[in-house]
């Protein structure tokens, strides 16, 4: 199993991001995904949960409306549209495949990093 | 949204101690929780599922208890490479939430 994000960068507030997952070695249509990240200094914060269909999408309320998640599923890939970035979105953000009834996260990426500052 | 909260927030402690992690939900979550480890300048990986089922590949001296609102996290022997954070998670709810974490460092 690997999972490869890119994307990240330094963004103005106001900007706008778009970050990518590559999935490999593992089925990849067939699980759920989540997002979370983790603030210089700070702790774990989940972001989103994408179902394996892409057809339910859950978010936290510090990011509804600004962020979006999406896959596709023929390219193995994970998204996540970053618009109107404020300076607290600064974070590294890491995906990570949810397993199993708890929906457990068991794999996770490296982790890009995302600096939003004017 | 359920609120996690984690205690200690910090501890120190020796090589070879027992050392245990309490991790409150405000509402019943059942089983739904899991443990993460996160070493400085890594990423967190996956201790503990479902409150006590240990992912694989964890060492055993790891174990996970608890149901409803009260879990713990107990590590039977710490270990050099066990001095990190550590982090409880709630999937109950469809907003998932992290405790705080608790970081142990070197007595």
């Amino acid at each position: 199993v690997q999972l490869v994000e890119s994307g990240g960068g330094l963004v103005q507030p106001g900007g706008s991001l778009r970050l990518s997952c590559a999935a490999s070695g593992f089925s990849f249509k067939d699980y759920e995904m989540n997002w979370v990240r983790q603030a210089p200094g700070k702790g774990l914060e989940w972001v989103s949960y994408i179902s394996s269909g892409g057809t339910t999408i859950y978010e936290a309320d510090s990011v509804k409306g600004r962020l979006t998640t999406s896959r596709d599923n023929s390219k193995n890939s994970l998204y996540l549209q970053m618009d109107s970035l404020r300076v607290e979105d600064t974070a590294v953000y890491y995906c990570a495949r949810a397993e199993g009834a708890t929906y457990r996260s068991d794999y996770w990426g490296q982790g890009t990093q995302v600096t939003v500052s004017s | 949204d359920i609120q996690m909260t984690q205690s200690p927030l910090s501890l120190s402690a020796s090589v070879g101690d027992r050392v245990t992690i309490t991790c409150r939900a405000n509402q019943s979550i059942n089983f739904y929780l899991n443990w993460y480890q996160q070493r400085p300048g890594k990423v967190p990986q996956l201790l503990i599922y479902a409150a006590s089922t240990l992912h694989s590949g964890v060492p055993s001296r790891f174990s996970g208890g608890g149901s409803g609102t009260d879990f713990t996290l107990t590590i039977s022997r710490l270990q050099p490479e066990d001095f990190a954070t550590y982090y409880c998670q709630q999937t109950y709810s469809t907003l998932v939430t992290f405790g705080p974490g608790t970081k142990i460092d070197v007595k």
